[in-house]
């Protein structure tokens, strides 16, 4: 995986409440990502990064936000959960060209 | 805005045939493509990147093919076996996007029978 972790790997939240990932990589990449993945959706880019601190939308950015202090962490911000953002999560890093993926986070939100 | 259609959900295969995929796009030329590869309960793993200007890709029993008039791409897996099973995903990158931003298909689940 490239040195890439994400945690935590599986997580159960409530409506409504705030939720955080993290993705973490060791390999000084400069670009970061963070996807959803949905049955008959496929991947879907939410934020990416592309450097300290600048970080754009992607497809399906709301009720997402993100943030990213160093370059080895990409956090990935839910502010008020809601059922419909139940899925697996997977955070990428890459160069120019190749994206690197993570094991994912599976969200279920009740 | 872009598409990207996968168009088998499922193929089943017997070992030891090719299995061929599908990724056809539409709208604006991508400037390059990508395969990855994702098994079940993983991310997926990048297998091979073919540019716009190139026609045919190999690596090992892989073969991509790109074909920018008919906006497709052809995925091959030669002599084929169990362990190719998986899920496989087409991506572009389209020219002028910022970032090197991908847009994915859905995905092709391939069963390679013994």
């Amino acid at each position: 995986d490239a040195g890439i972790t994400q945690s935590p790997r599986h997580k159960v939240t409530e409506t409504g409440t705030p939720v955080t990932l993290r993705c973490h990589q060791t390999e000084n990449h400069r670009y970061m990502y963070w996807y959803r993945q949905d049955p008959g959706h496929g991947l879907r880019l939410i934020h990416y990064s592309y450097g300290v601190k600048d970080t754009d939308k992607g497809e399906v950015s709301d009720g997402y936000s993100v943030s990213r202090s160093k370059t080895e962490d990409f956090l990935l911000t839910l502010e008020s959960a809601t059922s419909s953002q139940t899925s697996v999560y997977f955070c990428a890093t890459g160069d120019r060209e190749t994206q690197y993926f993570g094991p994912g986070t599976r969200l279920l939100v009740l | 805005s872009q598409k990207i259609e996968q168009n088998s959900e499922a193929l089943n295969i017997q070992e030891g045939k090719t299995a061929t995929l599908t990724c056809n796009y539409t709208n604006y030329s991508p400037a390059y493509l990508q395969w990855y590869r994702q098994d079940p309960g993983r991310g997926p793993v990048f297998l091979l990147l073919i540019r716009e200007n190139e026609k045919e890709k190999r690596k090992e029993r892989l073969k991509v093919t790109f074909d920018t008039t008919l906006k497709q791409s052809l995925f091959h897996i030669t002599a084929s076996q169990p362990a190719d099973s998986a899920t496989y995903l087409c991506a572009l990158r389209y020219s002028g996007a910022g970032s090197y931003q991908l847009t994915f298909g859905k995905g092709t689940k391939l069963s390679v029978i013994p």
